[in-house]
């Protein structure tokens, strides 16, 4: 199994660009969440899909992000105006049961 | 709210030696998990250890153990055999509601192993 996978693994832009991440979750796997991980704020979590539906977006930060899991082997964080504070290392998991929680490598986003 | 309280910003530990990550909790569910994950200096994080409230005996995974204290609402992970390679950020994590659902994260513990 290729685990979760996430791309890019980098992303450097300037404010006010879109910056679209993706995630592709380990197969058969049922459950999503995207976190976000800063130095002032650790670990936190944006958003968690069950079966490709939004369950909990509380701590999507504002208007200007967005996500979507349009099938169950996918998934988007839109970033749309990015601001120089959204730089922090994003993070995709899924499991499938709740004794386990796998993350991918992350995407390391740079908003100059 | 859930929170997982890890009071040791950073530890060293020799090679060779065995070493305890202290992770206490607050939960007030019946049925709850805890998770440890590592992260390395590259990043990722990388899933070790879990233990269901209702675990008879205390997880095992390799050099990894959990010694769990319900009464005291604690988890502590246990290293033993500590190698070069341990040396990462630790995290504890508890599943929101106990219904091992999204986690919230203490604030990690630097292990450094010492050669």
């Amino acid at each position: 199994d290729a685990g979760v996978i996430q791309s890019p693994r980098h992303e450097v832009t300037e404010m006010g660009q879109e910056v679209t991440l993706r995630c592709k979750p380990i197969s058969g796997h049922n459950s999503l969440f995207w976190y976000r991980q800063t130095m002032m704020r650790g670990l936190e979590l944006l958003i968690y899909f069950n079966n490709n539906v939004p369950i909990d977006d509380s701590g999507m930060p504002e208007d200007r992000f967005s996500a979507k899991m349009p099938n169950a082997s996918f998934s988007t964080l839109k970033i749309q105006p990015s601001e120089p504070r959204d730089s922090a290392v994003y993070f995709c998991a899924s499991r499938a049961g709740p004794r386990q929680q796998f993350f991918g490598p992350g995407t390391r986003l740079t908003v100059l | 709210a859930q929170k997982i309280t890890q009071t040791q910003p950073g530890m060293f530990v020799q090679e060779k030696e065995a070493v305890t990550l202290d992770c206490t909790y607050d939960t007030s569910d019946q049925s709850y998990g805890l998770f440890w994950y590592k992260q390395p200096s590259s990043g990722e994080m990388i899933f070790l250890i879990y233990q269901g409230s209702y675990d008879e005996q205390n997880a095992t995974e390799g050099r990894y153990s959990l010694n769990f204290q319900k009464a005291r609402k604690s988890a502590n992970l246990v290293i033993s055999a500590s190698q070069l390679g341990d040396s990462a950020m630790y995290f504890c994590a508890e599943p929101v509601g106990g219904s091992a659902r999204q986690l919230t994260f203490g604030s990690g513990t630097q292990l450094t192993v010492l050669p």
